[in-house]
């Protein structure tokens, strides 16, 4: 099978844009989470989605939402970019959600300016 | 609150020697603990789970109820051992990770 991907890998993006990042999971995967890595913060969860409806989400401000699919791809977006959004942001995917089961993306970096 | 400590950013030992890389955690209730690892420009992946009791790569964990630590122990380090190693635990619905802030492990010969 293949692996967890996102897309793009790179990104580059200014103060007050946005951007939308996109994660394909395994396939048969259901549920889709995204973490942000930066080096002062760790990794910290975004939101779990699983079957298109959001389950979980972490304490992050309104800037960051997502989305799922029908075919189990996800979306997230931050608007309004600000310079302490710049990160690695990870994408896992399991069958059911459940944590032991996560496969992790390559991840984006994403650099705002 | 839910929380992952990892009180060393970094661990320097030699090939060969015994490592330690320390993990407490703050949960209410029974928390499902993981150690996961980042090796050089590869995927996070999951190490082990305190659940499985297995040992991989040489590496054990123990869940300590008491002093609520997970500590990752190998006794003989070695070089591909070096990576970045995060200790985990599970939210209460079950389905996010809480990461600690990571430690890095080097293994020089």
């Amino acid at each position: 099978k293949a692996g967890v991907t996102q897309t793009p890998r790179y990104l580059i993006k200014t103060r007050g844009q946005q951007v939308t990042l996109s994660c394909s999971p395994i396939s048969g995967h259901r549920s889709v989470s995204w973490y942000q890595q930066t080096p002062g913060q760790g990794l910290q969860f975004l939101f779990e989605y699983f079957s298109e409806t959001q389950r979980n989400k972490g304490n992050f401000p309104g800037r960051f939402s997502g989305r799922q699919f029908s075919n189990s791809r996800s979306e997230m977006n931050v608007s309004t970019l600000e310079l302490g959004d710049s990160a690695l942001y990870l994408c896992a995917s399991s069958s059911s959600g459940a944590t032991y089961e996560q496969y992790f993306g390559p991840g984006t970096r994403l650099t705002v300016t | 609150a839910q929380r992952v400590t990892q009180p060393e950013k970094l661990l320097s030992v030699f090939k060969g020697a015994p490592v330690e890389l320390k993990c407490n955690y703050s949960y209410s209730g029974s928390p499902e603990l993981f150690w996961y690892v980042q090796y050089s420009r590869q995927r996070l992946q999951l190490l082990l789970r305190h659940i499985s009791r297995e040992s991989i790569k040489g590496f054990t964990a123990d869940l300590n109820k008491g002093e609520t630590s997970f500590h990752l122990k190998k006794p003989f380090a070695q070089e591909e051992d070096s990576a970045m190693y995060y200790c985990a635990l599970t939210n209460q619905a079950g389905t996010a990770l809480i990461f600690g802030k990571g430690t890095t492990l080097s293994v020089s010969s």
